[in-house]
């Protein structure tokens, strides 16, 4: 089963609107984190945004934040008011802890939403 | 924050040659470094976590004869494809979690990644 599932492959916003990326994950971790990354068509991975399972409130990175709801194991990415340079890929990811115990904190990632924005 | 370069960042080659990539931590010691690849229009796939000081571990599927990564130092991981054919053309990407110097492991940084053409 995937660990991560992104299920939007593309999506369409309109500037200034906001919109919602969704991502589930799948652990049976109760420590785990969660990550967004930005993609744009340069390649490089920028970081959006990071909620840690035992985090009690949702995080927020200024236009970013995070709809973290435990139980349904989501964590939707919300981008307010986007701007046309908010075009990208955007991937969700999940770090559990290493199996081995050993300090290897790897990420699964998803298989990304391309965001588009209008105009 | 936290600076990972790659060098180069972009490498055409042809078919049977050895191409090295190396990924370097500017301001923070990095004990693991993990390596991904991405193929257009898909998602970052963990090849293999470098660790300094000892072998790397490849994910399954990964050819370590390869696909050979040394981490000679706590700033240094480089990544050398051998033998190169079309197929491994792809986008290569390195990451660095700086955690345990004053920087939680909730942030890891990656490389700006290397476009790998092989001809």
């Amino acid at each position: 089963a995937q660990k991560i599932t992104q299920t939007q492959p593309g999506m369409f916003v309109q500037e200034k609107e906001a919109v919602t990326l969704d991502c589930t994950y799948d652990t049976s971790d109760p420590s785990y984190g969660l990550f967004w990354y930005k993609q744009p068509s340069s390649g490089e991975m920028i970081f959006l945004i990071y909620q840690g399972s035992y985090d009690q409130q949702n995080a927020t990175e200024g236009r970013y934040s995070l709809n973290f709801q435990k139980a349904r194991k989501s964590a939707n990415l919300v981008i307010s008011a986007s701007q046309l340079g908010d075009s990208a890929m955007y991937f969700c990811a999940m770090r559990e802890r290493p199996s081995s115990g050993a300090g290897s904190y790897q990420l699964t990632f998803g298989k990304g939403t391309k965001l588009s924005v209008i105009p | 924050g936290a600076v990972v370069s790659q060098h180069p960042s972009r490498v055409i080659c042809k078919s049977g040659t050895s191409v090295k990539i190396e990924c370097r931590s500017l301001d923070f010691q990095a004990t693991t470094m993990f390596w991904y690849r991405q193929f257009p229009k898909q998602s970052l796939m963990l090849m293999a976590t470098s660790n300094e000081g000892s072998k790397a571990t490849y994910e399954q599927g990964v050819e370590k004869d390869k696909f050979l990564i040394n981490h000679a130092s706590l700033t240094l991981s480089t990544l050398t494809v051998t033998s190169a054919h079309p197929e491994d053309s792809s986008f290569y990407i390195c990451s660095a979690p700086p955690g345990g110097q004053g920087r939680s492991y909730n942030e890891q940084f990656f490389g700006p990644g290397t476009r790998l053409t092989v001809l």
